[in-house]
């Protein structure tokens, strides 16, 4: 069956601290790849996403994921940390035989200042 | 960009009662909509895929009657919980994927979401 993992579930850095949020999907077949942040209070939004070409992206306030399909994985990086990161990061997958996106069950990182 | 309206944002009704929410694709065409629900901490559950004037598509386990949905135009979506019951409080997101002319159409662009609180 088609999922999406995020192996954790809460994450609790200092500012400054480099993040690396996992993301793992199970399928075999051409796959779009998102990651979602959602501020508290707030909806989601797009960081960044992946449908082909460079397996690194870049996405927006300094995130990037890298791409690798041998490992099935979508990891989400960041090399400084602020307290505004402060949220929850929900990876997402499109997979090609589907119409609709399967999400991951979220990490909840928490920056302390 | 694309922006996607969901309203109401908050409602909180008597058990037995019906709610509508609203998903509205505000400067763009949406092929299909989705509903999903999320619990407190927990990830987005997709409930249910619509295409305009065609009847949705469930996932396991939710009930078509209890969540009634329609997609009567392009840029208009509902979704109906009747006789709600404390068990359906939730917060309700959907989302719409556009035609050609949104910068990317695979991407789902995602409501504010509704609270829904049932007494």
């Amino acid at each position: 069956a088609q999922s999406v993992s995020q192996h954790n579930h809460h994450v609790i850095l200092s500012e400054a601290a480099s993040l690396e949020l996992g993301c793992n999907y199970s399928y075999g077949g051409t796959v779009n790849l998102f990651w979602y942040v959602q501020y508290p209070g707030q909806h989601l939004q797009l960081l960044l996403k992946y449908f082909s070409g460079d397996p690194l992206v870049k996405g927006i306030k300094g995130f990037e994921a890298e791409f690798i399909k041998s490992k099935f994985s979508f990891n989400l990086r960041k090399p400084s940390v602020q307290w505004s990161d402060t949220a929850e990061y929900f990876c997402a997958v499109n997979f090609y035989n589907n119409n609709d996106m399967r999400f991951g069950a979220g990490t909840r990182l928490t920056v302390k200042p | 960009g694309a922006v996607v309206s969901q309203h109401p944002s908050w409602v909180i009704c008597k058990s037995g009662t019906s709610v509508k929410i609203e998903c509205r694709s505000l400067d763009f065409q949406a092929t299909t909509m989705f509903w999903y629900r999320q619990f407190p901490k927990q990830s987005l559950m997709l409930m249910a895929t619509s295409n305009e004037g065609s009847k949705a598509t469930y996932e396991q386990g939710v009930e078509k009657d209890k969540f009634l949905i329609n997609h009567a135009s392009l840029t208009l979506s509902t979704l109906t919980v009747t006789s709600a019951h404390p068990e359906d409080s939730s917060f309700y997101i959907c989302s719409a994927k556009g035609l050609a002319g949104v910068n990317v159409k695979n991407i789902q662009y995602f409501g504010a979401g509704t609270r829904l609180s049932v007494l």
